[in-house]
């Protein structure tokens, strides 16, 4: 099974700022395609979860161009150019390259 | 753009199985992947597994074949059984559907629409 490790667990920010989330996996997500098979999912307060990131690197539709995607092999990161206050929640990575696994999920808030 | 809603009991008894529906509006439920994620409280996302629209299913490896995903293609509909819970099950379900990238040669499936999320608890 693919384990995937998200660092910080908590992370306070500051509007305007930019922040980054760290993922880590137990395997290489480099699938024979040469595609990285990882997603990036935010969960904002009493909502259900939206997608951000596909692919390591591709942004979903709708989603503003502050945020990225990053990564090789096992070391992933999400960023945010500048945070804004709608940015809140809890973000998740999850990998697809063997079933799907989901990171503990970081807890983003205003500091 | 499609929405799905979740419905089912919000209460089961440990060792029954639960039963959840998923209804699609906005698209045809034909030609799409579609899956299931729960999320127990206070706690962070379990993928369930996924249906593809030819049936196909995967499911994830921890949950010992107890997971059951169907199409019901005349009422626009999927579903999820869950049998033998335990109060390990209580959690909020969410269905939702797979949106499509190409990656070389290959597709590639991402959760793209989520449900409400419907919460079920696991007690006598």
């Amino acid at each position: 099974d693919i384990v995937m490790t998200q660092s910080p667990l908590s992370l306070p920010v500051t509007p305007g700022e930019p922040a980054s989330i760290s993922c880590r996996s137990s395997q290489s997500l480099l699938h024979t395609n040469g595609y990285i098979y990882l997603d990036w999912y935010l969960q904002k307060p009493g909502k259900s979860p939206q997608v951000l990131i596909y692919l390591g690197s591709n942004r979903a539709s709708g989603v503003p161009d502050r945020f990225s995607g990053s990564g090789s092999g096992t070391d992933f990161t999400l960023k945010i150019s500048r945070v804004e206050a709608e940015d809140v929640g809890v973000y998740y990575c999850m990998q697809t390259l063997q079933s799907r696994t989901f990171g503990q999920g970081t807890k983003v808030e205003i500091k | 753009q499609v929405q799905l809603q979740e419905s089912g009991p919000g209460l089961v008894k440990p060792s029954e199985t639960l039963s959840l529906t998923c209804t699609v509006s906005g698209d045809s439920i034909n030609g799409y992947y579609w899956s299931w994620i729960r999320q127990p409280p206070g706690k962070g996302l379990d993928w369930i597994g996924y249906i593809s629209y030819s049936g196909s299913t995967n499911y994830n490896p921890s949950l010992k074949s107890r997971a059951t995903i169907s199409v019901g293609t005349s009422k626009n509909q999927f579903s999820l059984e869950l049998t033998s819970v335990t109060a390990a099950d209580t959690a909020v379900y969410y269905c939702a559907s797979l949106g499509r990238a190409v990656a070389g040669t290959y597709y590639y499936y991402y959760i793209d629409v989520w449900g409400k999320g419907t919460t079920v608890t696991v007690s006598s």
